[in-house]
């Protein structure tokens, strides 16, 4: 079966440090990739966008690769804050019917 | 720009019950998508649609109806509420499909069914 795999175990760093969160996922074959940011009682925040043929992103203090061969994405928070904490998504979109697939995500908590 | 905007915020039904979650958005988007979010499941599909008039299945679609009369507005509909859908629901828009273009979700709306 398909299946996307984000670390369900919340994450904790000191701040400053650097934040890799990864997203494993099987039996897709993705032509785009994205990720999320979601707060307590919040809806998603679009992060990322990443595709197939691309096999790096950055965007100020963020960064995602995305390997289709290991089927895995990595997303990386360098010199991260107490602000940066909440909660990662990352969605395929594996073609047809706009159906954008989510992980359950995984909770980053950076602390002083 | 209020964004996409979700009403009501918290709803409590008894089983049976009927009820509309109204979603609007004021970014002109085609694209519309309903999720729901439950812990442990991630967000998943209900219903979705591509522009006025138009509305598809996703990926559990089963026990709701949604319609699409203005481009701005997307209704999910619960007939006979169950305590399954007991969620938190989200609503989305994007300017392209959901393989380019950026989802801009609601706040949520926090369903409970007793």
């Amino acid at each position: 079966s398909q299946k996307i795999e984000q670390n369900s175990e919340a994450l904790n760093i000191q701040e400053g440090k650097t934040a890799t969160l990864t997203c494993n996922y099987t039996n897709y074959s993705p032509a785009y990739l994205q990720w999320y940011r979601q707060d307590p009682g919040r809806g998603p925040v679009f992060l990322l966008l990443i595709r197939e043929n691309e096999k790096e992103k950055r965007k100020e203090r963020l960064k995602v690769t995305f390997d289709t061969t290991l089927k895995q994405s990595l997303f990386h928070i360098t010199a991260s804050q107490p602000a940066d904490s909440a909660t990662y998504l990352c969605a395929l979109f594996t073609g047809g019917g706009n159906k954008l697939t989510f992980g359950t995500g995984t909770q980053l908590k950076v602390e002083l | 720009n209020a964004g996409v905007t979700q009403t009501p915020k918290f709803r409590v039904l008894k089983t049976g019950q009927s009820m509309t979650l109204l979603c609007a958005q004021d970014m002109n988007h085609e694209y519309m998508y309903w999720y729901r979010q439950d812990p442990g499941m991630g967000l998943r599909l209900i219903h979705y649609s591509v522009g006025e008039g138009t509305t598809a299945k996703g990926e559990v679609p089963d026990g709701y109806n949604v319609s699409r009369l203005k481009k701005q507005n997307f209704l999910l509909g619960l007939e006979s509420a169950a305590p399954s859908q007991t969620s938190v629901y989200f609503c989305a828009s994007s300017y392209e499909g959901a393989a380019t273009g950026e989802l801009f979700f609601g706040e949520g709306s926090r369903l409970t069914v007793l």
